[in-house]
């Protein structure tokens, strides 16, 4: 089945002890990207990537890092996670950023929601 | 920068009745694509429905269909014959067309506030 996949789907974690949030992707997209949504604030990008080893900042990349050392593979690394980082995180993915028949459409992971004390 | 607006914060319907849903979106670009996502309670993202801007037919999906002004740039949801496995946050999103001068950064989703549909038995 093609699918996103993101773990964990639920973590409860203290200020300043780090984690990463994996995500992997079974489609051979090359465009991946995390989100995180917020309530009132609905889904900002927090960074993204065209292929491996290109990754660029989205909207809110303060406090977070990511890699693309494979096609498949995502991650999401808070380093030092604070509370103003208990979010709900997507991971998503597409064949590219255009193009027609679906290429453009991206498919997100099912979540991990995140809670930082 | 681009931005989405949805207007309606909660919508309700009966079952088996129709509902429209309203988007709109600022723009300064002519090639781009809208969807709307689904939310449910267990909180994955569905796709619902697409529409490129450079085709004027409205996209249907079964009992969804658009309606999709350009001009105007609106982008509203019909949802026929609802049914309570409709209840959900409705998401409306605009992704570009072109990169963007960094290579990739114009092509993010950017989401309107959405819209949370109740239907009523």
């Amino acid at each position: 089945e093609a699918q996103v996949t993101q773990n964990p789907r639920y973590l409860i974690t203290v200020t300043g002890k780090k984690l990463t949030v994996t995500c992997s992707q079974n489609m051979n997209h090359e465009y991946m990207s995390w989100y995180r949504q917020d309530p009132g604030l609905g889904l900002r990008q927090i960074y993204y990537s065209m292929n491996v080893e290109v990754t660029d900042k989205g909207d809110v990349p303060e406090g977070y890092k990511v890699s693309r050392k494979e096609k498949r593979n995502f991650p999401l690394i808070l380093e030092s996670p604070s509370p103003n980082q208990t979010s709900l995180y997507f991971c998503a993915s597409s064949f590219d950023g255009t193009g027609s028949s679906g290429a453009n459409v991206l498919t997100f992971g099912a979540g991990s929601r995140l809670t930082v004390l | 920068a681009q931005t989405v607006t949805q207007s309606q914060p909660e919508m309700s319907v009966q079952e088996a009745e129709t509902v429209t849903l309203s988007c709109t979106y600022d723009t300064s670009e002519s090639d781009y694509y809208l969807f709307w996502y689904k939310q449910p309670p267990s909180r994955q993202m569905i796709l619902v429905i697409r529409q490129e801007a450079y085709k004027q037919q409205n996209a249907t999906e079964n009992r969804f269909s658009v309606n999709f002004q350009k001009a105007a740039k609106s982008f509203s949801l019909k949802i026929s014959d609802s049914q309570l496995g409709d209840a959900a946050m409705y998401f409306c999103a605009y992704r570009s067309a072109t990169p963007g001068n960094s290579g990739g950064s114009n092509y993010k989703l950017t989401f309107g506030k959405g819209t949370l549909l109740t239907v009523n038995p």
